[in-house]
């Protein structure tokens, strides 16, 4: 069974900080990297999807790193706002026609 | 395009009855994916629909099924309802297997 783990499981931050938290991911099984963020009483709506070691993607304030060398993935966020505040969740594709393998997930709370 | 839509959205059954969920993904969207959420969980993979065909299975007891329509329409069942059934149901469609996948605001169960 594959594991895609995150850290950590929860976060409180101070508007204007910069967080960052992890996935960890089975070096041996990767195909796809999958980030969401899942707002309250929303869908989880996609971030970024990554595919190659050293990929580095960039929406707004959001970033995120992968190396599948060693099996993780880096979330950044530059300068958190309220408006931050969700569920994190990175989902693993072990091949091109298997299904996503989810972690827990990381709940940030922006705090004004 | 109208994103992915779910009906009901809130559902309370008793232990023993079966309960029909239904999610239609957006347009030209083939594959069709379930999950389930329950408290401290993560997205727990239930099927994968594409083509009409069930391609991949989680691990859940075969009192989950599901079936897809020849216009990508999904409905799941869970027949003999339990307590543990309570959950968050989410549907998740993307336009070819391993993609992105959008998800609906899915279906709120609780089983009393």
């Amino acid at each position: 069974i594959l594991n895609v783990e995150q850290s950590p499981q929860s976060l409180h931050v101070q508007e204007g900080d910069s967080t960052n938290f992890t996935c960890s991911f089975p070096s041996s099984n990767f195909y796809a990297l999958h980030w969401y963020r899942w707002e309250t009483a929303k869908s989880p709506e996609a971030l970024f999807v990554m595919t190659l070691n050293g990929d580095e993607k960039k929406k707004g304030r959001i970033s995120a790193t992968l190396n599948t060398k060693e099996g993780y993935s880096y979330l950044y966020i530059k300068g958190s706002q309220p408006e931050d505040s969700a569920t994190y969740l990175c989902a693993l594709t072990p091949s091109g026609n298997t299904p996503l393998v989810f972690g827990k997930g990381t709940r940030l709370s922006v705090i004004a | 395009k109208a994103g992915v839509t779910q009906t009901p959205r809130y559902l309370i059954k008793t232990r023993g009855q079966q309960v029909t969920l239904s999610c239609s993904p957006i347009s030209g969207h083939r594959s069709v994916s379930w999950y389930q959420q329950t408290p401290g969980q993560g997205l727990q993979f239930l099927f994968e629909y594409f083509s009409e065909t069930q391609r991949n299975k989680g691990n859940f007891p075969g009192r989950f099924s599901g079936r897809q329509f020849s216009n990508s329409r999904s409905e799941m069942n869970v027949s003999t309802l339990e307590l543990g059934d309570s959950a968050l149901y989410l549907c998740a469609s993307s336009p070819r297997r391993g993609n992105e996948q959008f998800f609906g605001p899915g279906t709120r169960l609780t089983v009393l």
